[in-house]
């Protein structure tokens, strides 16, 4: 398996600009998670999905932030606009709900605003 | 916020040293995670101990568990350069949702 897959790696853009990070998780896998990393306020849990539907948002910093996973191998996270505090490290994690409580981790997006 | 709350921030050993890592939190859970995160990648999964468990053994990691502190330790022996990262205690409350703490940032000097 290839494991959780994220898109893009690195994305630079400019304040004011619409971001869309991708995640693609573990076949099989029935949760997908969305996390922030920073180094002030560590790896900060936004949103998570059970069977596709969002069960958990209330990390997810404001209304410029929105998450959808339209079928169980993609998800997206967009910041609309985004601003230079969303500079972070956005990490996906997947699991088989019921079968194990380990998350496996994408290798992240880098989201760079100026 | 952060539940899980490591201890020591930073940690610089002796390949071959033992290193050990605290981690204490503040409510009930159901088990109790460790990750690695090496530089520049995701985290990956050590070893889960549930709150039934006191101890627990994978190779060279031991985690303990005191429900009754609300702390947990993670010991790495014969340490090797490869271990140098960050290691993150994660708890789980229920429903899937982990809580990170803020993570122990370990070097293994040659």
């Amino acid at each position: 398996d290839a494991g959780v897959i994220q898109s893009p790696r690195h994305e630079v853009t400019e304040m004011g600009q619409e971001v869309t990070l991708r995640c693609k998780p573990i076949s099989g896998h029935n949760s997908l998670f969305w996390y922030r990393q920073t180094m002030m306020r560590g790896l900060e849990l936004l949103i998570y999905f059970n069977n596709n539907v969002p069960i958990d948002d209330s990390g997810m910093p404001e209304d410029r932030f929105s998450a959808k996973m339209p079928n169980a191998s993609f998800s997206t996270l967009k910041i609309q606009p985004s601003e230079p505090r969303d500079s972070a490290v956005y990490f996906c994690a997947s699991i088989l709900s019921g079968r194990s409580d380990e998350q496996y981790f994408g290798p992240g997006t880098r989201l760079t605003v100026t | 916020s952060q539940q899980g709350e490591e201890d020591p921030q930073a940690l610089s050993i002796q390949e071959g040293e033992n290193a050990t890592m605290n981690c204490s939190y503040k409510t009930s859970i159901n088990n109790l995670q460790w990750y690695r995160q090496n530089s520049g990648r995701g985290l990956v999964h050590l070893i889960l101990i549930r709150s039934n468990e006191r101890e627990k053994h994978s190779g060279r990691l031991r985690v303990t568990l005191d429900t009754s502190k609300k702390s947990s330790s993670l010991l790495i022996t014969a340490s090797r350069a490869a271990d140098t990262a960050s290691y993150f205690c994660a708890t789980n409350q229920g429903a899937q949702k982990l809580v990170f703490g803020q993570g122990t940032r370990l070097t293994i000097n040659p």
